[in-house]
């Protein structure tokens, strides 16, 4: 069954910090890798990833996957109250791009 | 661009109902998909149209679960009769494409169906 892993589940950090999230994913067949932010509701695209070694940048945040190792990182540099969310990592497996997600990390910033 | 639309945002019935879940794609979007996340568990997959045709159903639960798409554009999910397990957050995800390339897919809010 195909599988996607984060870590942390959870993690709680001071504005301005930086954060690294993680990604591992275990299926049959991949085409990408996306990550969401999920804030109230819709969670709302962030990357989506297919090449490996090519990081993806937009403001503060950037992603890069490793297909060798199976992995994906999203990183937030300089953190602000408003990062606070849920980051879901999914990957597209392709059979109907059908997606599977991660449970996600629960990222809160404080002041 | 109006984004991915669900009705109702939220849903409570008593176990033995029926309830019909909306969907609104973005416009000109071929790909609908319906995902559900019960408490405490990752999103699931749940179905697959392109246009009005059911691509892959693989994740539909059991035949209490029956999701249409009419002409294409909007889609609903009727569940009938609920049970408990049924309880959970519906997300309805768009994107565009028919080749085999791959699209990101953007999500609408959810509907929280609750069963009791």
């Amino acid at each position: 069954e195909d599988k996607v892993v984060q870590s942390p589940l959870s993690l709680v950090v001071h504005e301005g910090d930086t954060v690294t999230l993680n990604c591992s994913y275990e299926v049959t067949n991949f085409r990408s890798l996306l990550w969401y932010k999920q804030e109230k509701k819709a969670p709302t695209f962030l990357f989506m990833l297919t090449s490996s070694g090519i990081e993806k940048k937009s403001g503060r945040l950037s992603s890069i996957l490793d297909k060798k190792e199976l992995s994906s990182i999203l990183n937030i540099t300089a953190t602000q109250t408003g990062d606070s969310a849920i980051y879901l990592c999914a990957v597209d497996t392709g059979t109907a791009s059908k997606l599977t997600f991660g449970t996600g990390t629960r990222l809160q910033v404080t002041l | 661009e109006a984004g991915v639309t669900q009705f109702p945002s939220h849903s409570v019935i008593e176990k033995g109902q029926t309830v019909t879940l909306r969907c609104d794609p973005i416009s000109g979007h071929d790909n609908l998909y319906w995902y559900r996340r019960v408490m405490g568990k990752e999103i699931k997959f749940l179905l697959h149209f392109v246009k009005e045709s059911k691509q892959d159903e693989s994740g539909m639960p059991n035949n209490r679960f029956l999701a249409e798409r009419t002409g294409g554009t909007y889609s609903t999910l009727k569940v009938q009769p609920a049970e408990l397990e049924d309880s959970g957050v519906y997300f309805c995800a768009s994107s565009q494409g028919l080749d085999r390339v791959t699209y990101e897919q953007y999500f609408g809010p959810g509907t929280r169906l609750t069963v009791t």
